[in-house]
């Protein structure tokens, strides 16, 4: 167990919803990275936060946005769903910037 | 686009031999880069963590290598075992905001 939390597990909906991904990093962690992995696809970042500012941007579509509140976790937030959003997506935290990631479990998006 | 490279993109090996994969990435802007093993059906895990030019780290028969000035870092297994059997994955992080970037992935199977 990485401390990293994500809810929910499973999600399944349908083209054109917005759905919302919640991450808890582990205690002290002030870094949170997003990553996309689509079928046969690797890791793809999406964006970082260090303690509730935006750090970094990776290949994130403009329909999802992402935030970290004050209390450090983080929501990715997911509009106009596609048939090819649908995905892994997994969080994970580390101390400062730069250092070792601690993955949560993901949450399996299925767009139908 | 940051290029990382892995090679191989998988490997099979029997149990006892050694072996070793490389990470290529771009030898500018350079800020850390780390190793993780990703076990099917769970979530990567940090091996490394290394940001010095000439760095080796060890974990067990586990060791990796790094020489930023030509953009390169190899992961050496010593005595392969079953248990070895993952994709591992390398990360390059760059510039003053630590963009991440993701190799692909190289993905041993170690035969008993």
């Amino acid at each position: 167990d990485s401390g990293v939390t994500q809810t929910p597990k499973h999600l399944i909906t349908a083209t054109g919803q917005r759905v919302t991904l919640r991450c808890s990093p582990r205690s002290g962690d002030l870094s949170v990275y997003w990553y996309q992995q689509s079928l046969d696809q690797g890791l793809q970042f999406l964006i970082q936060y260090y303690n509730g500012e935006e750090r970094a941007k990776g290949n994130i579509l403009e329909r999802f946005s992402a935030q970290q509140f004050p209390d450090l976790h983080s929501e990715l937030n997911l509009s106009s769903l596609e048939l090819g959003d649908s995905a892994l997506y997994f969080c994970a935290s580390s101390r400062r910037q730069g250092d070792e990631q601690y993955f949560g479990p993901g949450t399996r998006l299925t767009v139908t | 686009i940051l290029n990382v490279e892995q090679s191989p993109q998988s490997l099979h090996v029997q149990e006892g031999d050694s072996t070793n994969f490389t990470c290529s990435f771009p030898s500018s802007n350079f800020y850390a880069l780390h190793w993780y093993r990703w076990e099917t059906a769970k979530s990567p895990e940090a091996l490394f963590v290394m940001t010095l030019n000439g760095d080796e780290k060890k974990k067990g028969r586990i060791s990796a290598t790094l020489n930023t000035k030509e953009g390169y870092s190899y992961l050496y297994i010593k005595g392969s075992q079953p248990e070895d059997s993952a994709t591992y994955l390398c990360a390059f992080y760059s510039g003053g905001y630590q963009k991440v970037t993701f190799g692909t992935g190289t993905k041993l199977q170690v035969i008993p």
